[in-house]
């Protein structure tokens, strides 16, 4: 089975800390995701990835980067943490670029930024 | 832009049958998913239709008709294990996915 691991299951963080939300896979997958996911907003996509040291901005970057130095690897950063960050983080990886293949995920990182 | 709209929430009961819908607007997209995701888990994929029609999977089916903007998921012979939230998510050409708010199914004994 392909396992998408999360670094953290519960994180508690400072207003203006950075911040660094680990993700790793396992089946050699091209593509990589950080989503955010928030009541009655669903998952939004922050930046994905298609191959090492590629990135592009999702539909809401604002106030997070990432990198990607190793395929199995995806890290988000946020640069200086705000209360409006709150939120869980969801990490996931596909292959087979451009066909739609589906998304494995892993189990999430719940931030909480105080 | 790619809105896609759920109902926030539907009940039903153990055994029954029930429809979740899924209508989106957006200029065009590879294929449509349903992912389902129980309270405090990751997503897990469901089904995943390209072409317009029935896609059955056991007790779980999904429709698609990209002229209507629509889709939707049908589970049979509803089970307790079934309450959890579904999410529709159109999947783009490049592979950035594009999620609906989700519903959440509370299925009653």
């Amino acid at each position: 089975d392909v396992k998408v691991t999360q670094s953290s299951r519960y994180l508690v963080k400072r207003t203006g800390e950075k911040v660094f939300l680990e993700c790793v896979q396992d089946m050699d997958h091209e593509n990589m995701f950080w989503y955010r996911q928030d009541p009655g907003l669903g998952l939004r996509l922050i930046y994905f990835s298609y191959d090492v040291k590629m990135k592009e901005k999702g539909d809401i970057p604002e106030g997070y980067s990432v990198s990607r130095e190793k395929k199995e690897r995806f890290s988000l950063i946020l640069e200086s943490a705000s209360t409006n960050q709150t939120s869980m983080y969801l990490c996931a990886s596909s292959t087979d670029r451009g066909s739609g293949e589906k998304l494995f995920f892993g189990s999430g990182t719940q931030l909480s930024v105080l | 832009g790619q809105n896609i709209d759920q109902p926030t929430e539907m009940t039903a009961t153990e055994g029954a049958i029930v429809q979740i819908n899924c209508t989106y607007q957006t200029s065009g997209f590879n294929g449509l998913f349903w992912y389902q995701q129980h309270a405090g888990e990751a997503p897990t994929f469901l089904s995943y239709n390209v072409l317009d029609g029935l896609e059955e999977k056991g007790r779980f089916s999904s429709f698609l008709s990209r002229s209507k903007g629509y889709s939707y998921l049908l589970l049979k012979e509803l089970q307790m294990k079934d309450s959890a939230s579904y999410l529709c998510a159109v999947g783009n050409y490049g592979q950035n996915f594009v999620f609906g708010p989700g519903t959440r199914l509370s299925v009653l004994p």
